[in-house]
C-alpha cells in the first residue's frame, strides 16, 4: 500500500485564521481526497483533489471555504479558511492508487485541528 | 450521494465469542465495500472488503458477507480478543471512488 504523510499533525489555531495541511503519498496515485472526522463521529467526505484542475466539493462544502491544491499526483493541501471552533476536527486524505486493479482506499494518519 | 447505515453503535463481547456488525447501502449502484478498523488515535485501516460479484470473503478470524437484492452487508469477527476494541465503520463506494462511511460501531471485547 502506498505510504501517506500529513503535516502537521496536530494544532492549535485562534479563530479566523487559516491552516494549511499538506499531505504527501511515495508514489503517484489516481485520486487523492480530503475527509474530516469530527469527534467521536464517522468520517465525511469533503472533495477530491483534482490534479491540474480545481477540486470536486461535496455537499455542504465550499471552495472559498476549504481550498485545495493538488500540483502533481503525489501531493496535496487543503486550507481550512477563517476558522470557527466548529471545525475542530481530524482532517484525513487518502488516496486510491489505481494501480492494483482492485478498489483499496488508504488514509494518511490526520492532522488534528484545535480551533480557540 | 450514497446513505449507509450501520448497527449496532456499541458492542461489548467477551473474549473468544463473535461479533457481528451489519451495515444497510442506498445505492444499488454501489460495487464496492471496504470495512475499516480505527483505533484510538489512529488513521481508520482497511481490514477487508467485497466487491459486488462475489458474496462472501474471508481472512483468517474476519469475514464479510454481501447481499446484493437486500443492499446489505455485514462484518464477522470470530474468536474475540482483546487487539479487536476498536471503532469499525463500513463504506461503499458512489460515484468514482468516493466512499460514503456508516456511523461506526465501537467494539469492546472484555476479557
Amino acid at each position: 500500500s502506498a505510504v501517506i504523510s500529513q503535516k502537521p499533525s496536530r494544532d492549535i489555531c485562534q479563530r479566523g485564521t487559516s491552516l494549511t495541511i499538506q499531505c504527501q503519498v511515495d508514489s503517484q496515485v489516481t485520486m487523492m481526497f480530503w475527509y474530516r472526522q469530527q469527534p467521536g463521529q464517522s468520517l465525511t467526505l469533503i472533495a477530491t483533489a483534482n490534479q491540474g484542475s480545481e477540486a470536486t466539493y461535496e455537499s455542504g462544502f465550499v471552495i472559498d471555504k476549504f481550498p485545495i491544491s493538488r500540483p502533481n499526483l503525489t501531493f496535496s493541501t487543503l486550507t481550512v479558511s477563517n476558522m470557527s471552533p466548529e471545525d475542530s476536527s481530524i482532517y484525513l486524505c487518502s488516496v486510491y492508487p489505481g494501480t492494483s486493479g482492485w478498489n483499496e482506499q488508504f488514509f494518511g494518519p490526520g492532522t488534528r485541528l484545535t480551533v480557540l | 450521494g450514497e446513505n449507509v447505515e450501520q448497527h449496532p453503535s456499541t458492542l461489548s463481547v467477551q473474549e473468544g465469542d463473535s461479533a457481528v456488525i451489519k451495515c444497510t447501502y442506498s445505492d444499488s449502484a454501489s460495487n464496492y465495500f471496504p470495512w475499516y478498523k480505527q483505533e484510538l488515535g489512529k488513521r481508520p485501516q482497511l481490514i477487508i472488503d467485497i466487491r459486488s460479484n462475489v458474496g462472501e470473503k474471508k481472512d483468517q478470524r474476519i469475514a464479510v458477507t454481501l447481499n446484493k437484492t437486500a443492499k446489505h452487508f455485514s462484518l464477522h469477527i470470530t474468536e474475540t480478543q482483546p487487539e479487536d476494541s476498536a471503532v469499525y465503520f463500513c463504506a461503499a463506494y458512489f460515484n468514482d471512488y468516493k466512499l460514503s462511511f456508516g456511523a461506526g460501531t465501537t467494539v469492546t471485547v472484555r476479557a
